[in-house]
């Protein structure tokens, strides 16, 4: 499968724990992005990186959040200290430069308990 | 900002055409997408469109652009069972704002297919 993966699919925690997800894009592709996917919702953009910098964040992104993309191939966004509020499905996408389509990923669902 | 507003909700009988619609209201978006998403998975590109497009197909997929009334539909002709799932449009804003590459999603809109 050369889509892009994420990892893990689920996740629950406990209020006050730190997570970390993970997300693999398709190789060739140097652009990479994060959003968060609450209940009944559309997708609503994180943070975005091109190759290893990180470019735009969301005012969505507290200073509980932080993502990573150390070799411009897989990307970490981890949690700290969790809330009940940041239950919500976490999606990846990639795109090429050149091309104008983000493919998304299956998403990391996390429960915050 | 931007918003992106769609309708919760269509309901329409196998074989027919479904159509959902989509306002926004960033007029410099460059490229408007249809995604879909079925229950417990990520989103699925289905097409996109250019902003100085006024229709494009694409097998049963019809999409259409007004830009003038910043109002976007995507037609699928035959509705299958298989087409039940959510789906989003979303707007690119062109890249040099602050908003860079990101895409601004609607709230979906459930499509149920009766058989």
């Amino acid at each position: 499968d050369t889509g892009v993966s994420q990892d893990p699919r689920h996740k629950i925690t406990k209020r006050g724990q730190n997570v970390t997800f993970r997300c693999d894009p398709i190789s060739e592709h140097n652009r990479l992005y994060w959003y968060r996917q609450t209940l009944g919702q559309g997708p609503e953009f994180l943070t975005y990186f091109q190759n290893e910098a990180q470019l735009e964040k969301s005012r969505l992104l507290s200073d509980r959040f932080s993502a990573e993309r150390p070799k411009g191939s897989f990307s970490t966004l981890e949690i700290q200290r969790t809330e009940q509020g940041d239950s919500a499905m976490y999606l990846c996408a990639s795109s090429f430069t050149l091309y104008n389509e983000q493919f998304f990923g299956p998403g990391t669902r996390l429960t915050v308990l | 900002g931007e918003d992106v507003e769609q309708s919760l909700f269509l309901s329409v009988r196998e074989g027919d055409s479904s159509v959902i619609n989509c306002t926004y209201t960033d007029s410099s978006s460059t490229y408007l997408y249809w995604y879909k998403q079925e229950p417990g998975a990520g989103l699925q590109l289905l097409t996109y469109i250019f902003s100085n497009m006024d229709m494009k197909q694409d097998q049963r997929l019809t999409v259409l652009l007004n830009k003038k009334d910043k109002h976007l539909s995507l037609r699928i002709a035959d509705t299958q069972t298989g087409d039940s799932a959510i789906y989003f449009c979303a707007e690119k804003t062109p890249p040099g704002n602050n908003a860079g590459n990101m895409l601004t999603f609607g709230g979906g809109t459930r499509l149920m297919v009766k058989p």
